[in-house]
């Protein structure tokens, strides 16, 4: 079965650029999404379509994909950013999520 | 807006059968281009893709699950429900219902539930 890979944890100063990767074989192939966790909190879609962003979404959140790589980065962090964030992408008939990374904001 | 709810027992006995709803506002479950769908998280765990209900009623499962899990629409109440059976403790997690939307060969998740928590204990 597919799997993709996040690294479990990044950090930040405010104000910084923070870049969350997520890595697969062939994943520039397939379209990813990237999904916000807060603590207690369902997930929220930040970015579809590798780099497509929905509305109400800060502009700060942007997305882009590689070779094997999708990478969501956040400019100009903000505390409010702190959360786990999870890469998902469809594989043949089934989806697959990420591992997480937390993101925490120094 | 579409909205999601689950129902459902919190509390199931090792063995038993799970057995969610999830109430679905602002869509009709049965027109469309929506992929209903079921995920969890254990506890300081990540997201589990656990499968997914088309419009159409076609069904696709991790294969992980695959010979316990059922997804099925229910159109009178526009609903979707899940269910696992023989449920161990591994089992014990926040299922999240989910619509999936098609684009560009990709689903994308852009409602979520808020979650209801399932501890399987005796």
């Amino acid at each position: 079965s597919y799997e993709v890979t996040q690294p479990p944890s990044v950090s930040v100063f405010p104000g910084q650029t923070a870049s969350v990767t997520c890595s697969g074989v062939k994943l520039g192939d397939k379209r990813v999404s990237w999904y916000q966790q807060k603590p207690g909190q369902s997930p929220l879609l930040v970015i579809y379509q590798d780099t497509k962003r929905p509305s109400g979404i800060p502009e700060r959140f942007s997305g882009s994909s590689s070779v094997n790589t999708a990478t969501l980065t956040i400019s100009g962090t903000q505390a409010m950013d702190e959360a786990d964030y999870y890469c998902q992408a469809w594989d043949s008939t089934t989806e697959v999520f990420g591992g997480g990374t937390q993101l925490t904001v120094l | 807006q579409v909205q999601l709810q689950e129902s459902g027992p919190g509390l199931v006995k090792p063995s038993q059968t799970l057995s969610l709803n999830c109430t679905v506002s602002g869509a009709s479950i049965n027109s469309g281009s929506n992929y209903w769908t079921w995920i969890r998280q254990p506890a300081g765990k990540g997201l589990e893709w656990m499968g997914r209900i088309y419009t159409s009623g076609g069904t696709n499962y991790n294969p992980s699950l695959m010979g316990r899990i059922t997804i099925s629409l229910d159109t009178s109440t526009n609903q979707f429900s899940l269910r696992l059976k023989s449920v161990t403790a591994t089992d014990t997690a926040t299922y999240y219902c989910a619509r999936g939307l098609p684009a560009a060969g990709s689903i994308y998740f852009d409602s979520w539930g808020q979650g209801t928590l399932v501890t399987v204990s005796s």
